[in-house]
């Protein structure tokens, strides 16, 4: 089963735009994370925020989250071409030991 | 460097025939996983292990199965009863993160891709 479902399924933005990615779940959770794939490889870690934070930088990248919601956005701020890729949100749930993945989004920057 | 080494990086298989992906990490991580990816969809879980001599069935764990003998490795078998196995494998493993929290932050490899014929 997929927990977390991303939107939009693909985006296409111009460099120097910001990409702003959205991540939907089922069930309670311990932490969210986003991961990066570039086409044909291994994911990346990018970033986690635990239940209890609210939003999170690093670098280009803010994450928030609202456990009302039940939902998450990643947002790149002055994208470059270097990251086309595809981005997923990944849920741990609480009290369980189980990774799990939705289907991505895949981010398209064009020079 | 430390990191997850997954052979080999691409694999045919006839029907019938089981095959064997190899994953091995020197990261000295408890936990390892296998997930499936099909072509623009999210990974799903076939399996994953917290510990030495001890595995759990994930998600799509059916044609499927694994070891876990040393730390460093958890090779997945492909067997003849996966009816679709043509997909992009990825083998992680995990750490928890430095807050302590219980999160699993995981490192992947560069994949396998099987084929079958």
């Amino acid at each position: 089963s997929q927990q977390g479902e991303e939107d939009p399924q693909a985006l296409s933005i111009q460099e120097g735009e910001n990409a702003t990615m959205n991540c939907s779940y089922k069930t309670s959770i311990n932490n969210l994370q986003w991961y990066r794939q570039n086409s044909g490889r291994g994911l990346v870690h990018l970033i986690l925020i635990r239940s209890n934070e609210r939003e999170k930088h690093s670098g280009r990248l803010r994450v928030t989250l609202d456990t009302s919601k039940k939902s998450s956005s990643l947002l790149i701020t002055a994208s470059r071409a270097a990251d086309t890729a595809s981005y997923f949100c990944a849920t741990l749930n609480t009290g369980g030991f189980k990774t799990i993945f939705g289907a991505g989004t895949r981010l398209f920057v064009k020079a | 460097d430390g990191g997850i080494t997954q052979s080999p990086k691409y694999l045919f298989r006839k029907e019938g025939q089981n095959v064997t992906l190899s994953c091995e990490q020197n990261l000295n991580h408890d936990a390892m996983y296998w997930y499936r990816q099909d072509p623009g969809q999210g990974l799903r879980l076939i399996y994953y292990s917290q510990i030495v001599n001890d595995f759990q069935k994930g998600d799509i764990a059916e044609g499927y199965s694994v070891s876990r003998e040393k730390k460093e490795s958890f090779p997945l078998t492909v067997t003849s009863a996966q009816k679709n196995p043509t997909a992009f494998y990825l083998c992680a493993s995990s750490t928890r993160d430095r807050g302590g929290s219980g999160a699993n932050v995981l490192t992947f490899g560069a994949g396998s891709r099987l084929t079958v014929l």
